[in-house]
């Protein structure tokens, strides 16, 4: 059974440009977070994404975004780069219906703004 | 709104010596909270969460925390440490009240230290 898995692993871009992170949640999963993990700090909340909606927002602008697809995946975009955006992009899974209180954390992806 | 607080950003313990690793919280509702600790370059895994059922949870690995309304706090133990042990550990509470999946806020981190 695959757990929470990501992709990049990494990635590079330069200010003003935009990404694309992928999450696939585990198994039976229906619910997925992002959080975003800055160097030396804790995880901050981005959104929740459940049954393809946007559930919950952390404080987090307009430049993030998201979707969540039929088979559960989802996907972080983050408009106009800014140097601020370095760092780790956690994707997390959890299963709505049965309260949902743990969560399943991916690998990250890396992402670092030039 | 929910938050933590872990005092202490780095904590050194020899090898064998007990661990303790300390989490407050403010929350106008009950809280659910958990811990989870992060080896380098990896995410997260949930050593252990409390969700209103006993007071002492006890998690993977030999770790176990306490509830204790009255002080607030969420303490994290582990009665021998192992060099294994060594990572960053981090307390986080649920953000919303109702039903369902929420959202987690977490605490900056406490880096654990074993000394052999």
């Amino acid at each position: 059974d695959a757990g929470v898995t990501q992709s990049p692993t990494h990635l590079i871009k330069t200010r003003g440009q935009q990404v694309t992170l992928r999450c696939s949640p585990k198994s039976g999963h229906d619910t997925v977070s992002w959080y975003q993990q800055a160097l030396g700090q804790g995880p901050q909340f981005i959104f929740q994404y459940y049954e393809e909606e946007e559930r919950q927002r952390g404080n987090f602008p307009d430049r993030f975004s998201g979707h969540q697809f039929p088979n559960y995946s989802s996907e972080l975009n983050v408009n106009a780069l800014l140097l601020g955006d370095s760092a780790l992009y956690l994707c997390a899974s959890s299963f709505r219906t049965s309260g949902g209180h743990e969560q399943f954390f991916g690998p990250g992806t890396r992402l670092t703004v030039l | 709104a929910q938050s933590v607080t872990q005092l202490g950003s780095h904590v050194s313990v020899s090898e064998g010596a007990l661990v303790l690793l300390r989490c407050n919280y403010s929350s106008s509702v009950p809280p659910y909270l958990f811990w989870y600790v992060q080896y380098p370059n990896q995410g997260l895994q949930l050593l252990l969460k409390y969700t209103s059922a006993a007071t002492l949870v006890k998690g993977i690995n030999g770790f176990e925390a306490e509830f204790k309304k009255s002080e607030t706090s969420f303490h994290l133990t582990k009665p021998s440490a192992h060099m294994s042990d060594a990572a960053e550990y981090f307390c986080a509470v649920r953000r919303g009240s109702g039903g369902g999946a929420d959202g987690l806020t977490f605490g900056k981190g406490t880096h654990l230290i074993i000394q052999p």
